[in-house]
């Protein structure tokens, strides 16, 4: 059990660029969440897998944002066209099952810096 | 609107001292509670998972109790040491909460503990 990894570690863009992060899981995990952290507030639901199906998406999802994740492994979240308002830690996290019966792991998170 | 506080937002006390961290929900219909540890700059921790049947869970120096009806957890944290210093995360999973297994998160509590 290696953990959960997210890659990169912190971007920093400009305001109208797209950036990618990605996500792998821990290995037998099926499911996959993505989070979104500012500073000084808890984290925040975004949308999650089960294997590769893209099962729901928070309101905070706007259409600038898309998540994948193709072969029910590896996750991408893009952002396009980015804000100054997505600087933020995005957080992915997975877990084995219903989340009611496992909980849930998370990856060091990347940090965006948008300017 | 389903919504976790947590109090105090900070805390700061001598080490060896026996702490409680308070969280409360609006909502009694739950699937579970879960706390998380976050050091700064990193991702989060999970602690301890409470099901929604359960009223305590226990790892080492940690107990969790819940409280389904008064909408109401505590973390008690015995014989603190200096390496509990981090933000203490209590997260709830609601039934019918936006995310259907996401989790909604308090701001946390930032714990001190003075060598």
């Amino acid at each position: 059990d290696t953990g959960v990894s997210q890659d990169p570690r912190h971007k920093i863009t400009k305001r109208g660029q797209n950036v990618t992060f990605r996500c792998d899981p821990i290995s037998e995990h099926n499911r996959l969440y993505w989070y979104r952290q500012t500073l000084g507030q808890g984290p925040e639901f975004l949308t999650y897998f089960q294997n590769e199906a893209q099962l729901e998406k928070s309101r905070l999802l706007s259409d600038r944002f898309s998540a994948e994740r193709p072969k029910g492994s590896f996750s991408t979240l893009e952002i396009q066209r980015t804000e100054q308002g997505d600087s933020a830690m995005y957080l992915c996290a997975s877990s084995s099952q219903g989340y009611y019966n496992s909980p849930l792991h998370f990856g060091n998170g990347t940090r965006l810096t948008v300017t | 609107k389903q919504e976790v506080t947590q109090i105090p937002a900070a805390l700061s006390v001598p080490e060896g001292e026996n702490l409680v961290l308070n969280c409360s929900f609006t909502d009694s219909a739950i699937y579970n509670l879960q706390w998380f540890r976050q050091d700064p700059g990193k991702g989060l921790t999970s602690l301890l998972l409470i099901q929604s049947s359960q009223r305590e869970q226990t790892s080492g120096r940690l107990n969790a109790s819940l409280d389904k009806s008064s909408g109401r957890s505590t973390l008690y944290i015995a014989a603190s040491q200096p390496g509990d210093s981090a933000t203490y995360l209590c997260a709830v999973s609601f039934r019918g909460g936006g995310g259907a297994d996401g989790l909604t998160f308090g701001k946390g509590t930032h714990l001190i503990i003075q060598p």
